[in-house]
């Protein structure tokens, strides 16, 4: 069974960029949440897809949008970036939409913008 | 708003000992709890879980305790062992923006650090 997996590692950019991260879910995973994760803190919640659409959100701004695909992968695409979007982007998948279900995260990808 | 709150940033402990990391969280209506270990350039680990309907869970050296009427929970970890430092993060559903989605509410996480 293959794990989620995230590209890039690692991605250095420069501000008002744009960039397109990328996760592929746990095997007959359909619900993929995205996750930001700035040093010292916790992950925070950015959104959830299942099925395609965008299940809920947390508190970040427009410019942070993303796509699931039929095969259930998922990208995050973040516009117009700023020097605090610096971070270690996380991506987690999970069997069903339902509360309570285990969420299992990739690697990450570690943003520097400059 | 921290819904999660794990209050010791560190915390070390000698190899064998037990190893106890705590979490507070504010919403009552928070029905299930899961801890993750997070080593660096990882990704966090999902470790176990607890529903709110049960007091106690354990799975091997690992038991996670609930206490609902004080908000709290703490992970147990015996005998601690070197394999064992790393990042814990305590998590609870429901973002905090409360806008209904199912990601989870994480802790700060807590450093912990075993001596040998």
């Amino acid at each position: 069974e293959t794990g989620v997996t995230q590209s890039p590692t690692h991605l250095i950019k420069t501000r008002g960029q744009q960039v397109t991260l990328r996760c592929s879910s746990q095997s007959g995973h359909n619900t993929v949440s995205w996750y930001q994760q700035a040093l010292g803190q916790g992950p925070q919640f950015i959104f959830q897809y299942y099925r395609e659409e965008e299940n809920g959100r947390g508190n970040f701004p427009p410019r942070f949008s993303g796509l699931q695909f039929p095969n259930y992968s998922s990208e995050l695409n973040v516009n117009a970036l700023e020097l605090d979007d610096s971070a270690l982007y996380l991506c987690a998948s999970s069997l069903e939409l339902a509360g309570g279900e285990t969420q299992y995260f990739g690697p990450g990808t570690r943003l520097l913008v400059l | 708003d921290q819904q999660v709150k794990q209050n010791s940033p560190s915390l070390s402990v000698q190899e064998g000992r037990i190893s106890i990391l705590n979490c507070d969280y504010t919403n009552s209506m928070f029905d299930y709890f899961l801890w993750y270990k997070k080593y660096p350039a990882e990704g966090p680990t999902f470790l176990i879980s607890i529903s709110s309907i049960k007091d106690k869970n354990e799975d091997g050296r690992f038991t996670v305790f609930l206490n609902k009427s004080a908000k709290h929970l703490s992970l147990h970890i015996v005998p601690s062992q070197p394999g064992d430092s790393a990042v814990y993060f305590c998590a609870g559903p429901g973002a905090d923006s409360g806008g209904g989605a199912d990601g989870l509410t994480f802790g700060k996480g807590t450093h912990l650090i075993i001596q040998p």
